[in-house]
């Protein structure tokens, strides 16, 4: 079945400091990749996405990749700030075709606090 | 536009007892899931719905767990009887369509079970 792995967490930084959260994927097909933020006390947003291979997602100052050579996705952002701090949760949907087209299959979450 | 609402935001029960959440999703969006979301891993789809059918359930416990989406709006998940591991928080999110591009999901805030 589908799975996604990200890093292991959590991850401190301190404000301007580059961040790389590592995701790869195991799926069937061509699935879309995502990245989510739920921010403390709010419901989870869809923070940036790509729908095929070498596609980049971006979004804020953040950035994702779609290597499928390497079944990777990857966030990265130059320079954080406090207000970055969250959880951030790598994703991917099952391509068209696919029997569960649509359904979102998660990571674990990686927690980032970034402090000033 | 309104977001994805959800309610009760908190519930607190004892083992053995029913709970019932209840979601409404963005006005004319005809895809609704509901995830669970233990403490410390990502969201898990339990049931996908496209209007008022059941796309996928294969993850929902359904010797306890039951769903409905009857006029193809609103939702109700129910929990019966309610047992330890069920303390999570449940997720509902809503997608315009299902097989296209827009397919992106919104979430709701969520409402966190926790089973004394």
């Amino acid at each position: 079945g589908n799975s996604v792995t990200q890093m292991e967490g959590p991850v401190t930084l301190s404000e301007e400091a580059f961040l790389t959260i590592n995701c790869t994927y195991t799926a069937t097909g061509y699935p879309s990749l995502f990245w989510y933020v739920q921010y403390p006390g709010e419901g989870l947003q869809l923070l940036l996405k790509a729908t095929k291979a070498d596609d980049k997602g971006s979004n804020k100052g953040f950035e994702a990749t779609y290597r499928k050579e390497t079944t990777s996705f990857h966030l990265e952002k130059g320079s954080v700030q406090v207000s970055d701090s969250a959880v951030y949760f790598c994703a991917l949907s099952e391509g068209a075709g696919g029997t569960s087209y649509g359904k979102l299959t998660f990571g674990q979450g990686t927690i980032l606090t970034v402090h000033p | 536009e309104a977001g994805v609402a959800q309610s009760p935001r908190y519930k607190i029960i004892e083992k053995r007892q029913s709970v019932a959440f209840w979601c409404n999703p963005i006005s004319g969006h005809a895809t609704l899931y509901w995830y669970q979301q233990i403490l410390g891993q990502g969201p898990k789809l339990l049931i996908q719905f496209q209007n008022n059918g059941v796309v996928d359930d294969s993850q929902l416990p359904k010797d306890r767990f039951s769903a409905e989406r009857l006029k193809g709006v609103d939702s109700t998940l129910k929990i019966q009887p309610a047992k330890l591991e069920d303390s999570a928080v449940y997720l509902c999110a809503s997608s315009l369509e299902t097989r296209t591009l827009r397919n992106e999901q919104f979430f709701g805030p969520g409402t966190r079970l926790t089973v004394l």
